[in-house]
């Protein structure tokens, strides 16, 4: 009864292919993330998910797409992958609305060689 | 742009004795606060979070205390058990925006 899961857990790809995670919670949560933990172990929001309306998005590059076929499910896609995408990856969920924690998928940790 | 600091990488403490992890923010409109425990090879967990409105929230052996005006809050933990050891990140966010900022982290080590 995992509350928000990601697969895969490990993903190593080559440059320049094109990949993706799959992320689902089963909380019943109204919005989704994506986060990136880079090197240096920051945290960093990149995309989040609001009833299938994008509404956040940082400056990611637009080789990084999420795909949220219904509400339980973002998934994250990414193309041309570089050198420094690799990273872990996290996927998150929450209840809309202020106040409001966010649960946090395994990671998913992504090498590109 | 960092607007949630988290300035000890690292804290040390004996088991039974305290831990207090501090955390410090520069933006002004965020309004809710969070500190979450992450393990190695796993997500980080909520532990604890405290509005705008309070200064101080406690749940058993966790409490976090605000203070606004000087935009810092911190985390206790009394008794610090060896299972608490995990690296801790600080987080805020705003009333009216999901996105939530995160803080490097502080690997807490509790010595037996």
């Amino acid at each position: 009864d995992t509350a928000v899961s990601q697969t895969p857990k490990y993903l190593v790809t080559q440059m320049g292919n094109d990949k993706s995670i799959k992320c689902e919670q089963n909380l019943g949560h109204d919005t989704m993330y994506w986060y990136k933990q880079d090197s240096k172990k920051f945290l960093k929001i990149m995309f989040s998910y609001n009833n299938k309306e994008l509404i956040i998005n940082e400056t990611v590059p637009n080789r990084f797409s999420p795909k949220s076929p219904d509400k339980a499910h973002l998934n994250l896609h990414i193309n041309s992958l570089e050198l420094g995408d690799s990273a872990v990856y996290f996927c998150a969920s929450s209840q809309n609305g202020p106040w409001k924690e966010q649960y946090f998928g395994p990671g998913t940790r992504l090498t590109v060689t | 742009d960092q607007q949630v600091k988290q300035n000890s990488p690292s804290l040390s403490v004996q088991e039974g004795r305290i831990s207090i992890l501090n955390c410090d923010y520069t933006n002004s409109m965020f309004d809710y606060f969070l500190w979450y425990k992450k393990y190695p090879a796993e997500g980080p967990t909520f532990l604890i979070s405290i509005s705008s409105i309070k200064d101080k929230n406690e749940d058993g052996r966790f409490t976090v205390f605000l203070n606004k005006s000087a935009k810092h809050l911190s985390l206790h933990i009394v008794p610090s058990q060896p299972g608490d050891s995990a690296v801790y990140f600080c987080a805020a966010r705003s009333y009216n925006n999901n996105d939530m900022r995160f803080g490097a982290g502080t690997r807490l080590t509790v010595k037996p």
